[in-house]
Formats: C-alpha cells, structure tokens, sequence
C-alpha cells in the first residue's frame, strides 16, 4: 500500500525565485489537501482539491500561491516570487470521499517538503 | 470560530512511566470530529485516532488511550508504559462545520514529548 509521496523532500532558493512542489496522494482517494507548517506549530490549511476541482482555500493562501490537480491525481502546488517568510513545511495529505453527507474521512499526510527561502 | 488548544509544549518523562497529553477544541458545531496526530522527528504525519462528536467512548490500542469528553470538550490521550521510540511531537486536530465535515483540519500547537530511557 503506497502512501502519499512528496517532491522534492527539501528546496533550498533565493528570494525572489518560483518554487514547485508536487504531491502524489494515496491511488483511490480523491481528496487532497495542502497543509502548510511553520517551526513550533501545527500544520495550517491552505487548500483541498475534490478531484480535479478546487472547493476551498485559505487566506492564507496568497496570490503567490497557487495550486492544481489537473485530472484529479497528483497536484502541484507553485509559490511565486519567494519570501524569507514562505519557508516552511509544505505537507501534503489525502483522504477518500465521505460515504454520506458530512462524514470526515481520515487525512493520510506525506512526509512534507521542506523550503528554505534565503 | 473553531479552536484546538494543547497547553502543554514539553513533556519529559522517563521510560515506563505513564504520560497524558491534553487536549482541549472550542468549536459551536454539533457534529465534529476529533483526531490525534505522531510526527516524529522525520516529519510525517502519522494518524492514530478519530473520534466523531456522538461516540464518547473511550478507546484503548495497546499502550495508546484516549478520553473523550464532551462536557469539558476535551479529547486526551495517555501512553501506558511509555517508550523511547515514542518520543514525538502529537497534534489534536478537530474538523467540523454544516452538516460535520469542512475538509479541513484545525490543529492546535502541539505537545513535544521526550521519552528518556
């Protein structure tokens, strides 16, 4: 059973640059979610994506930050224009659909992908 | 709004003693769901509980416990015997929202447990 995977593991870039992360979510589940963590605290919710479409995003999610899931399987999530204050832990997590309404499935997370904007 | 609350940031313990986290949600919804999160010093997130709003149970798995109580809304968990591999940060997450679920996870800050052995 593969769990969700996370590319790269660590990115290390200048201020200013453009990053990519991609994330490839457990094969039957077709919600995925991007969750964001700083040091000392606990992941913060970004975005979630059901199926290829994208339901729900933060304010904290900046115009900077942009994220797809064409076709429903692996996203990408893009950070535009890096700041010192965008490093952080970018995690990401997968959970199949609720099989009634309002029903929480469980969120499987990845190992993250860590960012360091210097 | 919703809330997750862990006032303790470190514990240190010897091995075999026994360990509760605390954990303590502020939310107005009726039906919600409550989890418990491992990351250890790896960084991935490992899942070890979900509670719904209307099961009050308490849970056993092995060493692992939780406590669920609605009348003071909190969910902790206790390690029996605790161990050096259990060394960990452990997140409280909550979800919640119309109809129970918003897809989205509140943490709170997380307790950082040291198991010495």
């Amino acid at each position: 059973d593969t769990g969700v995977s996370q590319d790269p593991r660590h990115k290390i870039t200048k201020r200013g640059q453009n990053v990519t992360f991609r994330c490839d979510p457990i094969s039957e589940h077709n919600r995925l979610y991007w969750y964001r963590q700083t040091l000392g605290q606990g992941p913060e919710f970004l975005t979630y994506f059901q199926n290829e479409a994208q339901l729900e995003k933060s304010r904290l999610l900046s115009d900077r930050f942009s994220a797809e899931r064409p076709k429903g399987s692996f996203s990408t999530l893009e950070i535009q224009r890096t700041e010192q204050g965008d490093s952080a832990m970018y995690l990401c997590a997968s959970s199949p659909t609720g099989t009634s309404g309002g029903y929480q499935e469980t969120q499987y997370f990845g190992p993250g992908t860590r960012l360091l904007v210097l | 709004a919703q809330k997750v609350t862990q006032a303790q940031t470190e514990i240190s313990v010897v091995e075999k003693e026994d360990v509760t986290l605390d954990c303590v949600y502020e939310t107005r919804d009726t039906t919600y769901y409550l989890f418990w999160y491992k990351q250890p010093p790896s960084g991935e997130l490992v899942f070890l509980i979900r509670r719904n709003s209307f099961d009050e149970q308490n849970e056993i798995s092995g060493r692992y416990s939780w406590n669920f109580q609605k009348s003071t809304s909190s969910f902790n968990f206790t390690i029996t015997a605790s161990q050096v591999v259990d060394s960990a940060v452990y997140f409280c997450a909550l979800s919640g929202g119309p109809g129970g679920a918003t897809n989205k996870l509140i943490f709170g800050t997380g307790t950082l447990l040291a198991v010495q052995p």
